[in-house]
């Protein structure tokens, strides 16, 4: 039973560049929440994506945008990056209709030069 | 603004003794609680969920509730080094679908 999977691993841009990181939810799985932790930090909630529409939104700019895609993966995009985005990006997924336990995917290691 | 408030620690504790770890929140509609362990460099693993207020006990863990004082707390009975990590608790508001952390306890137990 694969759990939530995420790409890539690591990745490093400039300021002003864009970025797509992509995740996978777990099997039986069909919501995405996408979260972003600073060092030292707890995780911040960027958006949650249920079929195919993005159903809250955390207090994040409009750089910040997504999708989900029929079969549930996700994407989320950074756009015009800054030196703060540089953070851990996580997904989580969860089962149809549940609004509560969100299981973590490895993450993707952002950093903004 | 609702916080979820979490000592940083470390929390030092001996191997074999029980670790307490807690959290406040200021959100009087969080229905939901959530403890997560994570490791140096790794991701959030969820290891307990608490809904109504009491004890919740899953093996060496035990989660407790208090909605009246707005407080959570973890027990971790029989401390091991491979119990050292980094605790979050989450919370859920009533309705949302957002979890918001607080910054994490870390917990250091002592061979």
């Amino acid at each position: 039973d694969a759990g939530v999977t995420q790409s890539p691993t690591h990745l490093i841009k400039t300021r002003g560049q864009q970025v797509t990181l992509r995740c996978s939810p777990k099997s039986g799985h069909d919501t995405v929440s996408w979260y972003q932790q600073a060092l030292g930090q707890g995780p911040q909630f960027i958006f949650q994506y249920y079929e195919e529409e993005e159903r809250q939104r955390g207090n994040f700019p409009d750089r910040f945008s997504g999708h989900q895609f029929p079969n549930y993966s996700s994407e989320l995009n950074v756009n015009a990056l800054l030196l703060g985005d540089s953070a851990l990006y996580l997904c989580a997924s969860s089962p149809s209709g549940s609004y509560n336990e969100q299981f973590f995917g490895p993450g993707t290691r952002l950093t903004v030069l | 603004q609702k916080e979820v408030e979490q000592n940083s620690g470390p929390l030092s504790v001996p191997e074999g003794a029980i670790a307490s770890l807690n959290c406040t929140y200021s959100d009087r509609v969080s229905q939901s609680f959530f403890w997560y362990r994570q490791y140096s460099g790794k991701s959030p693993e969820l290891i307990m969920s608490i809904y109504s207020n009491g004890d919740k006990e899953d093996g060496r863990f035990t989660a407790q509730l208090n909605k009246a004082s707005q407080y959570v707390s973890l027990l971790i009975r029989d401390s091991q080094p491979s119990d050292s990590a980094t605790y979050l608790c989450a919370v859920r508001e009533t309705g949302r679908r957002a979890l918001t952390f607080g910054s994490g306890t870390r917990l250091q137990v002592q061979p």
